[in-house]
């Protein structure tokens, strides 16, 4: 079945640095992805997303683009600040019914 | 727009006990999910409704787990005889989808979160 696939954390950076989260996934259709972040003691927000192929979502800063010949959707940000230290949930969704199967989460900590 | 709202926020309760939680669903979105998660996971696919129907159950809801969206709005999630491995947090989510669906963006709630004694 389609799965999700995230590197493993915890992340720890310090503030302004380079930030990446990578992300694969499988999938037998054109899935959606989404990239969700979880705040401590907040529920699950939508931070980016992407539709189809070559597609680049964009958000506060965050990007990810769709690569399906990689079938990835790595999160990037340039330069992290204190207020980014959430855990963060890659996600795609089947088109159908619209369900997401998520990744297992990468929490981040940006230390100042 | 208030948002996807959950109640209880907070149950405690001894095995064995039966438990409901309660979804109010944003009021325009046609589409309810409950979904669950444990400490250092990722929220896991439990069923979905449009309007009324269930349409879809995973093989992790057991015949312990019920859920009911009884008029398209609100939806509930009983629990029978809980397990202390029915410990988690609840999460429901609703968005407004017909057939093909390019991006489905689900709204999520804060969730419930179930501790069994």
């Amino acid at each position: 079945g389609d799965s999700v696939t995230q590197m493993e954390g915890p992340v720890t950076l310090s503030e302004e640095a380079f930030l990446t989260i990578n992300c694969t996934y499988t999938a037998t259709g054109y899935p959606s992805l989404f990239w969700y972040v979880q705040y401590p003691g907040e529920g699950l927000q939508l931070l980016l997303k992407a539709t189809k192929a070559d597609d680049k979502g964009s958000n506060k800063g965050f990007e990810a683009t769709y690569r399906k010949e990689t079938t990835s959707f790595h999160l990037e940000k340039g330069s992290v600040q204190v207020s980014d230290s959430a855990v963060y949930f890659c996600a795609l969704s089947d088109r159908g019914r619209g369900k997401l199967i998520f990744g297992q989460g990468t929490e981040l900590s940006v230390k100042p | 727009d208030t948002g996807v709202s959950q109640n209880p926020r907070h149950k405690i309760t001894k095995r064995g006990q039966n438990v409901t939680f309660r979804c109010d669903p944003i009021s325009e979105h046609n589409r309810l999910y409950w979904y669950r998660q444990t400490l250092g996971q990722g929220p896991e696919f439990l069923t979905y409704f449009q309007n009324e129907a269930q349409l879809e159950k995973s093989r992790l809801l057991s015949d312990r787990f019920s859920a009911e969206r009884p008029k398209g709005s609100f939806s509930t999630l009983e629990i029978q005889r809980t397990e202390q491995g029915d410990s988690a947090m609840y999460l429901c989510a609703s968005s407004f989808g017909q057939g093909y669906s390019g991006a489905n963006v689900l709204t999520f709630g804060a969730g419930s979160r179930l501790t069994v004694l």
